[in-house]
């Protein structure tokens, strides 16, 4: 079984700051997504990355994906106080002939929170 | 255009109880994923169905069983609850693009077990 290590498990900041959420794992993943999970609610996908070294942006969210495929890394600009959320990383596992499994493995989330 | 559909959303049991939760999905995704989600500890996989009339283990699947009614449904089941399986449940369908799979989630199912 693959391992993401996502750090910070927690963060608190005041509006208008950076912060940067990053996913580490020994194992090279196919593919990584983000995702984010409101209270009481189930996880919604942010972005998928799947190209070494790629980086999408999303408005004030940026991901960007290592290049040899084992971390990833989420930075928000300007960190508004809807931002507030758990946010999850997971890898997809691949096999050496590099054919999806089509599993994901999570890593423990990161609670945001931006105060007003 | 629902998504992803967990019931019950919460429940009680007892120790020793039984019970079953029900997923079903609109998207037409052939794949089906049951997770677990406790504090500090992301998702857990429980049991998937990569597609109907398959199931497999995940990584914590003791103490549940799974039925993949038909490409809509996926069920999972606590034959014997326990207190250790007290979690937030949360029913997946999953897609796969060539090394791309991306997961939706229904609203979750918050048990407690006694």
């Amino acid at each position: 079984t693959q391992l993401l290590e996502q750090s910070p498990q927690f963060l608190s900041i005041q509006e208008g700051e950076n912060l940067t959420v990053y996913c580490n794992s020994s194992s090279v993943f196919s593919s990584l997504q983000w995702y984010r999970q409101e209270p009481g609610e189930g996880p919604v996908l942010l972005v998928t990355v799947v190209t070494g070294g790629e980086v999408k942006k999303l408005k004030r969210l940026t991901f960007q994906f290592g290049d040899a495929r084992k971390d990833s890394s989420l930075h928000i600009t300007a960190a508004q106080p809807g931002d507030t959320g758990l946010y999850l990383c997971a890898g997809e596992e691949a096999n050496a002939g590099g054919t999806s499994y089509g599993k994901l493995t999570f890593g423990q989330g990161t609670i945001l929170t931006v105060h007003p | 255009n629902a998504g992803v559909t967990q019931t019950p959303k919460f429940q009680v049991l007892k120790t020793g109880q039984s019970m079953t939760l029900q997923c079903a999905q609109d998207m037409n995704h052939n794949s089906m994923y049951w997770y677990r989600q406790d504090p500090g500890m992301g998702l857990r996989l429980i049991y998937y169905s990569a597609s109907e009339g398959t199931t497999d283990k995940g990584e914590v699947p003791n103490g549940y069983n799974v039925s993949r009614l038909n490409k809509r449904e996926f069920s999972l089941r606590l034959e014997s609850a326990a207190p250790s399986q007290t979690s937030v449940y949360f029913c997946a369908g999953q897609r796969s693009l060539y090394m791309n799979t991306e997961a939706f989630f229904g609203q979750g199912t918050r048990l407690t077990v006694v």
